[in-house]
C-alpha cells in the first residue's frame, strides 16, 4: 500500500502559538488530502479537504483562519493551528487518496496545548 | 451531506464467538464503505471495504456485506480472537477524491 508520513507525531505547545503539522504523500501524488481530528474516544471528524494549487474546503463549523491548510505541491498538505488553546488538544490525523482507491492514513499527531 | 450511524457503541464477546457491527449511511451516492480498525494512540489500519456495486466481500475471519437499498452494510467477523479487541469504525464516500465520512466507532473486547 501507499504511504503517507505524518510530522510530528506529537508535540506539546503553548498556548497562544502556533503549531504547523506536515503530511506528506510519500510514494504517490495525491492532488487531494484530508484533515481529521478526533478527540479521546470519539470518532475522526473531518476539518477539510486540501485541494493541491487551490484554497481548503472546510467543514461547517471549522475555523479556517484558525486552522490553516496549505497545499503547496501533490505530495505535501500542511495544517497550520494558529493561536492554540487548550480546547485544541487533539490527535490530528492526514490521509490522502490516489484516484478511485482507498484512503491511507498518515500516523497522526498528538497536540498538546498547555 | 454524508452521515454515518454505527451500532453498537460498544461489543464484549468470548473468545471463538462472532461480532456484527452495523451500519447505515443516509447519501445514496455513496458507492464506497471501507472498515477501519483503530488501536489507541494509532492511525486507522484498512481491514476490508466493499464497492456498491458488490454485496458482499470475504477476506479470512471478516466478512463485509452492503445493501444499497437499505442503505445499511455490516461487518462480520468470525472466531474472535484477543487481537481483534480495538476499536472498529466504518466509513463512507460518495465519489472519488471526496472524504470518507466516520462512524461514531465500536469497542470491541473479546475476552479468552
Amino acid at each position: 500500500g501507499a504511504v503517507v508520513s505524518q510530522h510530528p507525531s506529537w508535540v506539546i505547545c503553548k498556548s497562544g502559538t502556533s503549531v504547523k503539522i506536515e503530511c506528506r504523500s510519500l510514494d504517490f501524488q495525491a492532488t487531494t488530502m484530508f484533515w481529521y481530528r478526533q478527540f479521546p474516544k470519539q470518532s475522526l471528524m473531518l476539518m477539510a479537504t486540501s485541494n493541491e494549487g487551490s484554497k481548503a474546503t472546510y467543514e461547517q463549523g471549522v475555523e479556517k483562519d484558525k486552522f490553516l491548510i496549505n497545499h503547496a505541491s501533490l505530495t505535501l498538505s500542511t495544517l497550520t493551528v494558529t493561536s492554540a488553546h487548550p480546547e485544541d488538544s487533539s490527535f490530528y490525523i492526514c490521509s490522502a487518496k490516489k484516484a478511485n482507491t482507498e484512503a491511507f492514513f498518515g500516523q497522526g499527531t498528538r497536540l498538546t496545548v498547555v | 451531506g454524508e452521515n454515518v450511524e454505527q451500532h453498537p457503541s460498544t461489543l464484549s464477546v468470548q473468545e471463538g464467538d462472532s461480532a456484527v457491527i452495523k451500519c447505515t449511511y443516509s447519501d445514496s451516492a455513496s458507492n464506497y464503505f471501507p472498515w477501519y480498525k483503530q488501536e489507541l494512540g494509532k492511525r486507522p489500519q484498512l481491514i476490508i471495504d466493499i464497492r456498491s456495486n458488490v454485496g458482499e466481500k470475504k477476506d479470512q475471519r471478516i466478512a463485509v456485506t452492503l445493501n444499497k437499498t437499505a442503505k445499511h452494510f455490516s461487518l462480520h467477523i468470525t472466531e474472535t480472537q484477543p487481537e481483534d479487541s480495538a476499536v472498529y469504525f466504518c466509513a463512507a464516500s460518495s465519489k472519488a477524491g471526496t472524504a470518507l465520512i466516520f462512524g461514531k466507532g465500536t469497542t470491541l473486547s473479546v475476552s479468552s
